[in-house]
């Protein structure tokens, strides 16, 4: 149950678009399309961004979105916004029936 | 709405015990995966465990394995975590989570969990 591998950070100016990654295995995130991505502000409870790969929940903006390649899932935000700093975790199913996070992403917006 | 309320944290030797409870509300309990979630202070977030709809499957990470046990009461709607032989790095935000398609769709606000003599 090793964790999955993000940056630890990642930096943009407002209005660009930034893309933070989570590397894992073919038993994580490789095995399985159940790759999830959750906002997190300081003090608050994780929010979920991205379910499925690359499916946004209802009320989440479009700017979010996500992608797979291999063992490699990718969080994009674009058109970047003060309210995106935050922290950002990944998720994916395991084949031992569990689930495992990234180490976390801490975005900052310049 | 949704709503996960967790309580039951607080201070406790190391190898003392604890239960945390979390009361769901807004949504068909007995129709949905639950799972637990911790983050230690200043850290990431890590898995703790989960449970079926049912009950009838559980699964757990290896650093709680054989020390920690959830549960569910779908009667009163209300889930659990049983902590014993507790270390200090089990020094956590404990938080519940309704899990939805493989992930956690909904979170409770957590419950601050200290190991410590």
């Amino acid at each position: 149950q090793s964790a999955l591998t993000q940056p630890a950070s990642v930096s943009g100016s407002p209005g660009q678009s930034i893309t933070i990654s989570c590397t894992g295995t073919s038993s994580d995130v490789g095995g399985y399309n159940y790759v999830s991505w959750y906002q997190q502000h300081p003090g608050k409870a994780p929010k979920l961004m991205i379910y499925d790969v690359s499916n946004r929940p209802s009320g989440v903006s479009n700017r979010f979105s996500g992608s797979k390649s291999g063992n490699t899932a990718s969080l994009t935000i674009s058109g970047l916004q003060a309210e995106d700093e935050a922290d950002y975790y990944c998720s994916s199913y395991t084949s031992s029936s569990s689930r495992v996070f990234g180490g976390g992403t801490k975005l900052t917006v310049l | 709405q949704v709503q996960l309320v967790e309580s039951g944290g607080g201070v406790v030797q190391p190898g003392g015990s604890l239960r945390l409870s979390c009361a769901a509300s807004g949504f068909t309990f007995s129709s949905y995966g639950m799972h637990w979630v911790r983050q230690a202070p200043g850290k990431g977030l890590e898995w703790v465990a989960f449970i079926r709809y049912d009950g009838s499957n559980k699964y757990y990470a290896d650093s709680v394995k054989g020390r920690f046990t959830i549960s569910r009461d779908n009667s009163k709607n209300t889930l659990y975590l049983q902590m014993n032989s507790l270390r200090a790095e089990d020094t956590a935000v404990y938080y519940c989570a309704k899990d939805w398609l493989g992930c956690f769709d909904y979170w409770g606000q957590g419950t601050l969990v200290t190991v410590s003599s």
